[in-house]
């Protein structure tokens, strides 16, 4: 059984452009959400995927965008990169909606200059 | 607008100490409310609370939660090295949402 892998680890980008990260689930996990860390805070949850479907999301602009594949990864889209994207993107997954299993992955650390 | 702080920011024990780590919350239509340990990057479960006055217990670690006061609190006891962390508390309301603390950063000194 793997756990929740994130790639990739680090990532420079400059204001303006466009990422995309990436999220494989747990092995039999068909939901993924997607939380930004800035430094010092808490996880500020974004979006939920549940079986390839938007399922929730928290108050971030429509720049945030999302996809769920039918292996159940994820990716995490973010166009127009601000100075304040700049954070660490932890996605995690779990099987159905229970938070109780839901499990981390080591994230994505971007850095916007 | 729903919120959860937690107290306090940090703390520095000695091992041996016991701790109490607090949460508190308003949340619009309360669903559960969860325990985490962030020692590096990736958060790791520990505790779900969804009713009032229930300990649940896994080791030296115990939480509880007060539904009619809006909090709950998080006891380690005999603190040692490895419970270094940043703890944090979030609070899933109804509506597919999930609210985090800013976490409790807790330094525990040989």
């Amino acid at each position: 059984e793997t756990g929740v892998t994130q790639s990739p680890t680090h990532l420079i980008k400059t204001r303006g452009q466009q990422v995309t990260l990436r999220c494989s689930s747990q092995s039999g996990h068909n939901t993924v959400s997607w939380y930004q860390q800035a430094l010092g805070q808490g996880p500020q949850f974004i979006f939920q995927y549940y079986r390839e479907e938007e399922n929730g999301r928290g108050n971030f602009p429509p720049r945030f965008s999302g996809l769920q594949f039918p292996n159940y990864s994820s990716e995490l889209n973010v166009n127009a990169l601000e100075l304040d994207d700049s954070a660490l993107y932890l996605c995690a997954s779990s099987w159905g909606l229970m938070r109780d299993t839901q499990y981390f992955g080591p994230g994505t650390r971007l850095t916007v200059l | 607008e729903d919120k959860v702080v937690q107290s306090p920011l940090s703390l520095v024990v000695h091992e041996g100490d016991t701790v109490t780590l607090n949460c508190s919350y308003e949340v619009t239509n309360f669903r559960s409310l969860l325990w985490y340990k962030q020692e590096k990057k990736a958060p790791t479960f520990l505790f779900m609370l969804t009713s009032s006055g229930i300990e649940k217990k896994s080791g030296r670690l115990s939480s509880i939660l007060d539904k009619k006061e809006l909090f709950s609190i998080l006891n380690i006891t005999a603190t040692q090295t490895g419970d270094s962390a940043v703890y944090l508390c979030a609070v899933e309301p109804t509506g597919n949402q999930f609210y985090f603390g800013t976490g409790t950063s807790l330094t525990v000194i040989p």
